[in-house]
């Protein structure tokens, strides 16, 4: 079993429509969370960093980090085309010198 | 005025062959890292240097070399180049103050062997 599970989707949605992105762990050690872009042939580009539990929110985006279900999500809402890229949820522990990442969801938005 | 950039940007070589990518921050982080991403787009940590020390080495083999010469670049050199080889390799960077271990990643150099 992978430290970190996300569903590689693809995920099409309608323009306007409200994405829904979600990774699980298994390592509770894990403290730092966070969400990057990468469009294709691109790098990774940070979107969304949380420390421990609770909510972010920035813009169209709102990050969610559930500790005791060891469960974290991604929401974009008002989705527009060119949100249309690859979402990979990063997370690390404390003294860690390395992301652990989930496989990415690919995200489609239709025009 | 990039954050971190590595060159090359693209790689083709014939099995067999040494070659070498580039990394360099501008951002002035301590720390810097290699990752390797497969077909599947599954990012995977390769090495970690802090303050030119390397602080992680994840079951890669012995054919991959990473060298530090100051806090800034990181370079990765590759021996005897396998077909298996052949994928993404991302240069990142990030500042280990405590509450603040977000990475910064470079374009990516795509590897390809033949």
């Amino acid at each position: 079993q992978k430290e970190v599970e996300q569903d590689p989707g693809p995920l099409s949605v309608p323009e306007g429509a409200i994405v829904s992105l979600n990774c699980t762990y298994s390592n509770s050690a894990f403290q730092y969370f966070m969400w990057y872009r990468q469009y294709s042939r691109k790098g990774p580009e940070l979107l969304m960093y949380t420390y421990s539990s609770g909510n972010k929110e920035d813009g169209r985006f709102t990050a969610q980090v559930d500790k005791s279900s060891k469960y974290i999500s991604l929401f974009i809402r008002d989705s527009q085309p060119s949100d249309s890229a690859t979402y990979l949820c990063a997370m690390s522990a404390n003294n860690d010198y390395k992301l652990s990442f989930g496989a990415g969801t690919t995200v489609t938005v239709r025009a | 005025d990039t954050a971190v950039s590595q060159t090359p940007k693209y790689l083709v070589t014939q099995m067999g062959n040494d070659k070498s990518i580039k990394c360099e921050q501008n951002l002035g982080h301590d720390t810097m890292y290699w990752y390797k991403q497969d077909s599947k787009k599954f990012l995977k940590i390769m090495f970690s240097y802090n303050n030119k020390e390397l602080i992680i080495n994840e079951t890669v083999p012995n054919r991959f070399s990473p060298k530090s010469p100051d806090k800034a670049h990181l370079n990765l050199h590759i021996n005897s180049l396998e077909l298996g080889d052949s994928a993404v390799y991302f240069c990142a960077s990030s500042q280990r103050d405590m509450m603040n271990t977000e990475a910064f990643f470079g374009q990516g150099t795509r590897l390809t062997v033949v």
